[in-house]
């Protein structure tokens, strides 16, 4: 396994637009997180999975913002009418049994 | 609210020279704590964890970190960093309440100068 893999690396976007990122996590890991992270700070958490349950998703997470994880196996992370302030990088993270975990390269968000 | 702290977000070293690095949480109950780091044009990868017993945990490439609960406290060193040491490092938290949500410092941002 090559660990954590993210798609697309780069994306464009308009505003106004919806996009989608996928992530596929390490084959054994049953926990998958999804993070934000903008110039200067550190990932900000979304939310998780614990297989294919959304077990917490951020407060700060707007109803723009969806997640799937079908079947406990890749995800998906949606972002519909995406605004200039969605530009980021969005990581995506997986994680066995115990809690560190081990993060996909990114897929970095252009709005605009 | 939880919250992770660094205390430097820029440091500038020479080789050799010795590092110490700032984190302090504010959550209360027990935690598990981690420090990653992310070398340019790298993604994020574990440094080291802490999870229960000895205070001092030891990483890869020569780094340690201390646990010290009564200054919620987890302190990143080296004793003599080089080059390659040049990244950003993070630290974490996770509460150990049977969740898994985990808060990230704001990084710092180490340069060590050859």
């Amino acid at each position: 396994d090559t660990g954590v893999s993210q798609d697309p690396r780069h994306k464009i976007t308009k505003r106004g637009q919806n996009v989608t990122f996928r992530c596929d996590p390490i084959s054994e890991h049953n926990r998958l997180y999804w993070y934000r992270q903008t110039l200067g700070q550190g990932p900000e958490f979304l939310t998780y999975f614990q297989n294919e349950a959304q077990l917490e998703k951020s407060r700060l997470l707007s109803d723009r913002f969806s997640a799937e994880r079908p079947k406990g196996s890749f995800s998906t992370l949606e972002i519909q009418r995406t605004e200039q302030g969605d530009s980021a990088m969005y990581l995506c993270a997986s994680s066995p049994l115990s809690y560190e975990q081990y993060f996909g390269p990114g897929t970095r968000l252009t709005v605009t | 609210a939880q919250s992770v702290s660094q205390h430097n977000h820029h440091v500038i070293l020479s080789e050799a020279a010795s590092l110490e690095l700032g984190c302090n949480y504010s959550y209360g109950g027990t935690v598990n704590l981690f420090w990653y780091v992310q070398y340019p044009g790298q993604h994020l990868q574990l440094l080291l964890k802490y999870f229960s017993g000895d205070p001092l945990v030891k990483g890869i490439k020569g780094f340690e970190a201390e646990f010290i609960k009564s200054k919620f406290s987890f302190n990143l060193r080296k004793p003599s960093v080089q080059w390659s040491d040049t990244a950003e490092y993070f630290c974490a938290v996770t509460q150990n309440t049977g969740g898994f949500k985990t808060i990230f410092g704001a990084g710092t941002r180490l340069f060590v100068k050859a």
